[in-house]
């Protein structure tokens, strides 16, 4: 199975800060590799897919980056409505795997 | 863009089956391109990819493997979910989505359906 490793667990931030969730997988992807934003009740919404390509209506704030097996999601001056979890999901192989996720909270 | 919706008991007995329906409306379930797929995520924990069926082919988590049953029904453009044996382990919100490979892996997500494992 490939392993996705995310970092950092939590994120304390303040509004307006730029922050950086990384991923690393156990093997490289293919750009197999998409990024959720997930709120409390809700389900994942999906932000970036293939590493960094912006799903349909997503602020151009989130950004994604990366190859083979390191990959980041940066948000750009953060807003109130981003202080959720973040999710990094690989679907190169099966199983596909996510990563533990990242709690962007307020500082 | 397709839609999907889960349907299925929220309460399970220990040892017994779990069995959730994904309907997916917008589209045909028939349409090539999609994996249609289960995630569960536990209370407070991580998302968890329980497995996906595309064309005729079927994946599972190997972690799970001996206990999931993923199928579709065409006729009805569902596609279900079984797991067997549930304990209370298996207690968690379980999501359907559908992957369009397609076009990068884009597509949609059910609301999710919370299903407890207990006596």
């Amino acid at each position: 199975d490939i392993q996705m490793t995310q970092s950092p667990s939590t994120l304390p931030a303040s509004v307006g800060d730029t922050v950086t969730i990384t991923c690393r997988a156990s093997q490289s992807l293919n750009d197999w590799l998409a990024w959720y934003q997930q709120k409390p009740g809700k389900a994942p919404s999906l932000l970036l897919y293939k590493v960094s390509h912006l799903e349909t209506g997503v602020p151009s704030r989130f950004g994604g980056s990366g190859s083979g097996a390191e990959f980041t999601l940066t948000i750009s001056s953060l807003q109130p409505d981003d202080f959720a979890t973040y999710y990094c999901q690989q679907y190169n192989t099966s199983p596909w795997t996510f990563g533990q996720g990242t709690k962007v909270e307020i500082k | 863009q397709v839609q999907l919706q889960e349907s299925g008991p929220g309460l399970v007995k220990p040892s017994q089956t779990l069995s959730l329906t994904c309907t997916v409306s917008g589209g045909s379930i028939s349409t090539g391109g999609y994996h249609w797929s289960w995630i569960r995520q536990h209370p407070g924990q991580g998302l968890e990819w329980i497995g996906h069926t595309y064309h005729s082919a079927i994946h599972y988590n190997p972690s799970l493997q001996s206990r999931v049953t993923i199928s579709v029904d065409m006729s009805k453009n569902q596609f279900s979910l079984k797991l067997s044996s549930v304990t209370a382990a298996d207690t968690a919100v379980y999501f359907c989505a559908g992957y369009l490979m397609g076009a990068g892996g884009r597509g949609a997500w059910g609301q999710g359906t919370l299903v407890t494992v207990s006596s």
